[in-house]
């Protein structure tokens, strides 16, 4: 079964910085679909930026931007240009390509919780 | 509007009822998910749909039932409700994808935040 490990519970950055989220992953898959979702305070579940395993270019969406390490398994969310607005909880998750059975669920992380700093 | 929508939003009920928490959606999706998410432990899978007759349990579906209306409702039913099923439920919403592949994200409602004394 597929893991995904968020090793930092909390991070904090200034306004205007730059902060990174680290996000591991376990897979015997080749082919999977990786994804970043920001939860606010306001509960909301909202899709940051997601990122296919086939492609071996970095997707970027604005600000956020991705470093996807297939062979080491690591897909950390680099933010920039930090906002208050950015402030949430953000879970990194994954999803096969197969869809039968259990697969076609998104296996989350436990969440990193960011704060932004004026 | 929102394209997913639960209700209620909130709800507290009481151990042994019935509660059901529904969810609509108007982006026309045929794949619908609940899951739910408990303090650090991020979202588990309860069931999922990928049409009106396709029904699938998740990692997580003893204690839950669900009932897909239409293409475009999901409801989710605690038959008997406990304690440890207070959480904050999600439903959620994907479209299958194009050529084979399914790289479609899921869209999530706002959620319910259900509490069982």
């Amino acid at each position: 079964a597929q893991t995904v490990t968020q090793s930092q519970p909390e991070m904090s950055v200034q306004e205007a910085e730059t902060v990174t989220l680290s996000c591991t992953y376990d897979t015997s898959e080749s082919d999977y679909y990786l994804f970043w979702y920001k939860q606010p305070p306001s509960r909301q579940m909202i899709l940051v930026i997601r990122q296919e395993a086939y492609k071996q270019q970095n997707a970027t969406e604005n600000r956020f931007s991705v470093n996807f390490q297939k062979a080491a398994k690591s897909f950390s969310l680099k933010i920039s240009d930090s906002q208050l607005g950015d402030a949430a909880m953000y879970f990194c998750a994954y999803r096969s390509t197969v869809t039968q059975g259990g697969s076609e669920k998104l296996v989350f992380g436990k969440g990193t919780k960011l704060t932004v700093n004026p | 509007d929102a394209d997913v929508t639960q209700t209620p939003r909130n709800r507290i009920t009481k151990t042994g009822k019935r509660i059901m928490l529904e969810c609509s959606q108007t982006k026309g999706h045929d794949r619908m998910y609940w899951y739910r998410q408990d303090p650090g432990l991020g979202l588990q899978l309860i069931y999922y749909s990928f049409d009106v007759k396709d029904i699938n349990k998740g990692e997580i579906s003893d204690g839950y039932s669900v009932s897909r209306q239409a293409q475009a409702k999901f409801s989710l039913s605690l038959e008997s409700a406990i304690p440890n099923q207070t959480a904050l439920y999600f439903c959620a919403t994907r479209e299958p994808g194009t050529g084979g592949y399914s790289n479609q994200p899921q869209h999530f409602g706002d959620g319910t935040r259900l509490s069982i004394l």
